[in-house]
């Protein structure tokens, strides 16, 4: 079955300093999301990508869909106390028309101030 | 999102009992998605409904669970005789619509524990 892989599981960074996760898939997706989650909370939708190669920003957030389609990366510039939570990637692969999303195992930044 | 509604937001059921967990979509909505999130651990789809239809429930162990979202009403999934493996946070989401392109809004939650 399609599996969605993130790295890295577990991050530690000063507040200022930079932070990236990536996400690879096992198949071609028809799209990505970026979720976030604080600690005790649920998912919240951050971004969808859609078309390969596609770069997206959020303030300080940059958001890339590979040009194959089959791995994205989140980077955040210059990080604060309050990005401090899990980011999912989850991938749509095509072949149904309805959004079953497969979820990478997420990445936990931790923000020390 | 605070649209999504699920209740209870805790629930704690001995092995063997059952588990009933409800979730009211956001206004308008009339897709479902349930996930299961183990501790530490990415969310895992489990069924997907609209309205008085089950679309897809590859996700959901073929005993035990059961799903359903009536024509009125939330939206609940079922856990017959709970065992310990079955303590987790379960999410609903709610859509729009069937394509793939419409945002999912998660509701906060109903954390699962089994004794």
């Amino acid at each position: 079955g399609q599996q969605v892989m993130q790295i890295p599981q577990y991050q530690h960074v000063q507040e200022g300093e930079d932070f990236t996760t990536y996400c690879n898939s096992s198949t071609t997706l028809s799209n990505i999301q970026w979720y976030k989650q604080r600690p005790g909370g649920h998912p919240v939708f951050l971004i969808q990508l859609v078309k390969s190669g596609e770069v997206k920003k959020q303030k300080r957030l940059t958001f890339q869909f590979g040009e194959a389609k089959k791995n994205s990366s989140l980077h955040i510039t210059a990080t604060q106390t309050t990005d401090v939570g899990t980011y999912f990637c989850a991938g749509k692969v095509g072949g149904t028309s309805y959004g079953k999303l497969t979820f990478g195992q997420g990445t936990i930044l931790t923000v020390h101030p | 999102n605070a649209g999504v509604m699920q209740n209870p937001r805790h629930l704690v059921r001995r092995r063997g009992q059952e588990a009933r967990l409800r979730c009211s979509p956001m206004k308008g909505h009339s897709h479902v998605y349930w996930y299961r999130q183990l501790p530490e651990e990415g969310l895992k789809f489990m069924v997907y409904l609209q309205k008085e239809n089950i679309i897809d429930e590859s996700g959901m162990p073929k005993e035990r669970f059961s799903a359903e979202f009536p024509k009125e009403g939330p939206s609940i999934l079922r856990i017959q005789q709970v065992v310990r493996g079955d303590s987790a946070a379960y999410f609903c989401a709610s859509t729009t619509g069937t394509s793939s392109n419409n945002e999912q809004f998660f509701g906060p939650g109903t954390r699962l524990t089994v004794l």
